[in-house]
């Protein structure tokens, strides 16, 4: 596609819940960053993968939260036992391989019930 | 980590005024990039600036990596310029890039 595509755009769940959310980076791009917004805030870094790199998972706030990339495409990020605090739009990005322009995909507002 | 600082926090603006914004950092850098959100949330890239001048219309950007800080110039401010301007930095290639809070710009007509 044109740019990077996230899914769901809006998501409700109830408290303890599990959700997957989907990015699909622009063809080509083999840089992939998500990164979490809480209303008013900066973005705050989850998980960086780039190719076939081990992926820098620093950013992620507990064990709850998970993501993966499978051959080098599209990524899904899991949060396992969902709590209020985690609700926040979530940012998917991709790049050309380092040092270039990031491009964002419109995200997915996670709210957690 | 490396630390990013923006400055001022917020700016309103009068329709034509010009305006800069800044971005302090911590460390070296050999990626620095400056993004505009709209009032939607929509995050555009507006510049790829790790060192040097780039213009782009009504605006441009000067990076300073040796004494750690970037700016965005914006001229002829236009109401859809409205929305959050952030920097965001990377310490070495290949790195994560750390955003800063941003600097929340209202140009009223």
């Amino acid at each position: 596609g044109a740019g990077v595509s996230q899914s769901p755009s809006n998501k409700v769940t109830e408290k303890g819940k599990d959700v997957e959310l989907r990015c699909d980076p622009i063809s080509g791009h083999t840089a992939l960053y998500w990164y979490r917004q809480s209303l008013g805030q900066g973005l705050e870094f989850l998980i960086y993968f780039q190719g076939n790199s081990a992926p820098d998972k620093s950013g992620l706030p507990s064990d709850r939260f998970s993501a993966e990339r499978t051959g080098g495409s599209v990524s899904t990020l899991t949060i396992q036992r969902t709590q209020q605090e985690d609700s926040a739009v979530y940012l998917c990005a991709s790049s050309r391989p380092v040092d270039s322009p990031l491009h964002f995909g419109n995200g997915t507002r996670l709210t957690v019930t | 980590g490396i630390q990013v600082e923006q400055s001022p926090p917020d700016l309103i603006l009068q329709e034509g005024a010009n305006s800069t914004l800044r971005c302090n950092f911590s460390d070296s850098v050999n990626n620095l990039q400056w993004f505009h959100q709209n009032p939607w949330g929509q995050l555009i890239n507006l510049f790829y600036i790790p060192s040097g001048t780039k213009q782009n219309g009504r605006l441009s950007a000067t990076t300073v990596a040796t004494e750690r800080y970037s700016l965005l110039y914006i001229s002829s401010s236009q109401t859809t310029d409205s929305g959050v301007y952030s920097c965001a930095v990377a310490e070495t290639s290949g790195s994560r890039l750390t955003f800063g809070e941003g600097t929340q710009l209202t140009v009223n007509p």
